[in-house]
């Protein structure tokens, strides 16, 4: 069965400092990965997917993830957050060829510190 | 607004009673989910549906039972709660091979068994 990994369980840091939420995936077919965002007492929203072609994706709001085959990885990534960011963020896998379901992470709950 | 609608937003339950979790969406979603979400494990998937009259467990389905009558609407069901069902229930729906095009989720219902 695929696996997903949230290395970290919280993440602070400083409101304009670049953060890196990490992911690893356990799969040895190809994979679809995502990242959802879920803000307080709100349902989860999706912020970003790799389905294929470039293995760098991104979003509007400025995060960015990486899909890295050989390390099995799909790591957020953002330059500099504002106190808005602050949220929950799961990342999640697809393997079945239907793509019926996704299979989440534990999450990262990222705080922004003034 | 269109969207996923889930009720109640809040319950509160004694052991063995019973109860049903409704979640309606507009969008003609093929897709719907049933998630609960725990500190520190994510999202974990309960049962889900592919299509009107069809139902799958997912990951966690004991004790939790469902049906899908009618396209907008997926009702989870509690036979005779356990405090171990105490949890954050989060229904979603999607397109066909709906991961790769998000789910919309719900803003949740916070379920407390005592």
């Amino acid at each position: 069965a695929q696996s997903v990994t949230q290395l970290d369980s919280q993440v602070p840091v400083f409101e304009e400092a670049p953060v890196e939420l990490r992911c690893n995936y356990s799969s040895s077919v190809s994979v679809y990965l995502f990242w959802y965002v879920q803000y307080p007492n709100q349902g989860l929203q999706l912020l970003l997917k790799y389905l294929s072609g470039s293995t760098l994706v991104k979003s509007i709001n400025g995060f960015e993830a990486e899909f890295n085959k050989s390390q099995t990885s799909f790591h957020l990534r953002k330059p500099s957050v504002h106190i808005s960011d602050t949220a929950e963020y799961f990342c999640a896998v697809s393997r079945d060829q239907g793509a019926q379901k996704l299979v989440f992470g534990q999450g990262t709950r990222l705080t922004i510190n003034p | 607004n269109a969207g996923v609608t889930q009720t109640p937003k809040f319950r509160v339950l004694k052991t063995g009673q019973s109860m049903t979790l409704l979640c309606a969406q507009d969008m003609n979603h093929e897709y719907m989910y049933w998630y609960r979400q725990d500190p520190g494990m994510g999202l974990r998937l309960i049962h889900y549906s592919v299509g009107e009259g069809t139902t799958a467990k997912g990951e966690v389905p004991d004790g939790y039972n469902v049906s899908r009558l009618k396209k907008q609407n997926f009702l989870l069901g509690l036979e005779s709660a356990a405090p171990s069902q105490t949890s954050v229930y989060f229904c979603a729906s999607s397109q066909i091979r709906g991961a790769l095009y998000g789910y919309t989720f719900g803003s949740g219902t916070r379920l407390t068994v005592v």
